[in-house]
């Protein structure tokens, strides 16, 4: 399946290093979403944007930077990481209701599963 | 209280049986439910979206009961392909936020 996709599939960085995770979705959705997923831990909403600007930003820390640039594309800026963001980390994307606020079922990317050294 | 709680399982089955989980909710708000089926280390995949009245697709039927704040999943004829984790998931009414549940781990056994 091609809906969603998402690079690097695995990134392995040190706690100096900056890197980008990407996000493309190729549904016509209209809201993405970054969530992070640790084990044992259900899945933890940190950035949603709609029409391209930003809704949600659910107390991330500032070494997180999302980036919407259009409708399609989703990135997530890391710098400065700690070993405890070592996590899965997935795109999602969603219709919006007509009326705003809330959406329809959301759609996945496969993750970037990331390890921080 | 967790807004939305599943119990972690693991259910073990044996091929061809009849499976149930349940998942409550906090918040009498939410609009709109779904359940998502996850593969060891792989994205969540929507399995279906619960509707008021009730909706099967296949082997699978959803339910949800306003008044008591929960919704459930059966898996008819379970078969070794069902194994996975179910997740429950809410949507709060005019909010981005989809809220998931930790999982159900399903082990369908042959």
């Amino acid at each position: 399946e091609t809906g969603v996709t998402q690079t690097p599939r695995h990134l392995v960085m040190g706690m100096t290093n900056k890197k980008s995770l990407k996000c493309e979705q190729h549904l016509g959705h209209n809201a993405m979403y970054w969530y992070k997923q640790s084990a044992k831990k259900p899945l933890e909403l940190m950035f949603v944007y709609s029409l391209e600007e930003r809704v949600e930003n659910n107390s991330v820390p500032s070494r997180f930077s999302p980036e919407c640039p259009n409708s399609s594309h989703l990135f997530l800026h890391l710098h400065t990481l700690q070993p405890e963001d070592s996590a899965l980390y997935l795109c999602a994307s969603s219709q919006e209701f007509r009326s705003g606020g809330g959406s329809y079922e959301q759609y996945f990317g496969p993750g970037t599963r990331l390890t921080v050294t | 209280r967790k807004e939305v709680e599943q119990d972690p399982g693991p259910f073990n089955v044996p091929e061809g049986a009849t499976v149930a989980f349940n998942c409550t909710y906090s918040n009498s708000a939410s609009q709109s439910f779904f359940w998502y089926r996850q593969d060891c280390r792989k994205e969540p995949k929507l399995l279906m979206s619960v509707y008021s009245s009730g909706n099967e697709d296949g082997r699978f039927t959803a339910q949800l009961n306003r008044a008591s704040q929960y919704i459930s999943l059966l898996i008819r004829d379970s078969k070794l392909s069902d194994s996975a984790t179910y997740l429950c998931v809410v949507n709060m009414r005019g909010t981005y936020k989809y809220i998931f549940g930790t999982g159900t781990r399903l082990k369908v056994l042959a």
